[in-house]
């Protein structure tokens, strides 16, 4: 289907387990976030966001991260179901620019 | 479900010929964007438009051009399509008013190929 590349890094977890999604943003002046979710055929649909004078936020069933020390950022999926299974993008918002700027994603393959 | 229509959905094309897609919107949100997507490299800006006749470029903005003439419609067109441009394009939307843009709403994509 549509989108998602072939050679993506690729975490494999089994059902039940939790999962972290790991994204490196580039740039400092950076001011928005935003975890977005790919199933093959679709289009990426949001999960969860979190703005920059935040380090933590939660949703149901996840939580974003962020550490603007380093620049990283983080999604936890609890007690993940096949359903889950897919590839993840992190965007980024450069304060001022009026687009989002994404990582390359990683699938996430569950397992039963 | 963000109304937000693509047109084509597929298209098969040959080298040199113009393609236009088409993005329609229901949610009379101010930001329209166009995205493509290949392979190793996720999501790449390529236009977007924050309001009628209101358009700036992306990062990857070369071969394309794009018109906003209403607030519903965002087209993106390959003036000479080439291999390159084989793709899966993606139109998005957003309500944000702002200089800061929020959460993007995205169409089910087009994929593009060129012979």
């Amino acid at each position: 289907g549509e989108s998602v590349g072939l050679h993506l890094p690729t975490l494999s977890v089994q059902e039940g387990d939790n999962s972290i999604i790991n994204c490196a943003y580039s740039n400092s002046a950076s001011d928005y976030f935003i975890w977005y979710k790919q199933e093959s055929g679709k289009g990426p649909q949001f999960i969860i966001d979190i703005r920059s004078n935040m380090d933590k936020r939660q949703g149901q069933r996840v939580t974003v991260l962020l550490n603007k020390t380093v620049k990283h950022l983080s999604l936890q999926i609890a007690a993940t179901q096949p359903g889950d299974s897919a590839v993840y993008f992190c965007a980024e918002n450069i304060t001022g620019r009026r687009a989002l700027t994404f990582g390359s994603g990683t699938r996430l393959q569950v397992q039963p | 479900d963000a109304g937000i229509t693509q047109s084509p959905r597929h298209k098969v094309t040959e080298t040199g010929t113009p393609v236009t897609l088409r993005c329609h919107q229901t949610e009379n949100h101010r930001y329209m964007y166009w995205y493509r997507q290949d392979p190793g490299h996720g999501l790449r800006l390529i236009h977007y438009s924050y309001g009628v006749k209101d358009t700036d470029k992306g990062e990857v903005s070369d071969g394309y051009s794009v018109s906003r003439s209403k607030t519903e419609d965002f087209l993106l067109t390959l003036e000479s399509a080439t291999s390159s441009q084989t793709s899966v394009y993606f139109c998005a939307i957003s309500e944000s008013t702002g200089w800061t843009v929020g959460e993007l709403f995205f169409g089910e994509g087009s994929r593009l190929t060129v012979l």
